[in-house]
């Protein structure tokens, strides 16, 4: 099975720029998405195909995805963006295709 | 508004069964899969399963954790999915997130929107 493996924490500073990495084997040729998730509340996607944003997402939140790692960048981090941010992918290369999540990083604005 | 809210969570014992429902509103219930996502308190998000549309022949693809265990099914005439869950374990226990499929192509799906989660506790 695919496995996408994220750094357990990130710490930045407010203003700073804080970059989420997930690595996978040959991710650069699938298309990645990602998560924020604050202390008890549901997920929100903040970044699908590797760069999009959805409508209300800031545009300090940016990816991009190459080879065997995506990064999640957010520019000019402020207190407010503190969660968990989970990559996932959707493998398709079996006949039962399934979505992968990635351990989870925890992101520290100091 | 899109939304979508869980309903049926609650405390079981090890063995019994729980069904949980996803009630959707804001959009065409009946042209997008729907999935279900969970979390064991502290960890991360484990997808569980998921449902096609009618359009696609309405099938299923279950995680291998609860597959034989766990089945989805959808009513569109209501805009409700369901996660029917038997022989339920104790490393079962979690919130389960009902969520959205979005696609922008056969090899891209991402969920979008997620419900607020419903806890399932399974405890003797």
């Amino acid at each position: 099975s695919y496995v996408l493996t994220q750094p357990p924490s990130v710490s930045v500073a407010p203003g700073q720029t804080a970059r989420i990495t997930c690595g996978g084997n040959n991710i650069g040729s699938k298309s990645v998405h990602w998560y924020q998730q604050k202390p008890g509340q549901a997920p929100v996607l903040v970044v699908y195909d590797d760069s999009d944003r959805p409508s209300g997402i800031p545009e300090r939140f940016s990816g991009s995805n190459s080879g065997n790692t995506a990064t999640l960048t957010i520019s000019r981090v402020e207190a407010g963006d503190e969660a968990d941010y989970y990559c996932q992918v959707w493998d398709s290369s079996s006949d039962h295709p399934y979505w992968v999540f990635g351990g989870g990083t925890k992101l520290t604005v100091l | 508004e899109v939304q979508l809210v869980e309903s049926g969570g609650g405390l079981v014992q090890p063995g019994r069964s729980l069904r949980l429902s996803c009630t959707a509103s804001g959009f065409t219930f009946g042209d997008y899969a729907m999935s279900w996502v969970r979390q064991a308190p502290g960890k991360g998000l484990e997808w569980v399963g998921f449902i096609r549309s009618k359009a696609y022949g309405g099938t299923t693809e279950y995680a291998a954790s609860v597959k034989g265990r766990f089945t989805i099914s959808r009513d569109d005439s209501k805009s409700i999915a369901y996660l029917q869950m038997n022989s339920l374990k104790t490393e079962d226990t979690a919130v389960y997130y009902c969520t959205r499929v979005v696609s922008s192509g056969y090899y891209s799906n991402w969920f979008d929107p997620w419900g607020q989660g419903t806890l399932v506790t399974v405890s003797s």
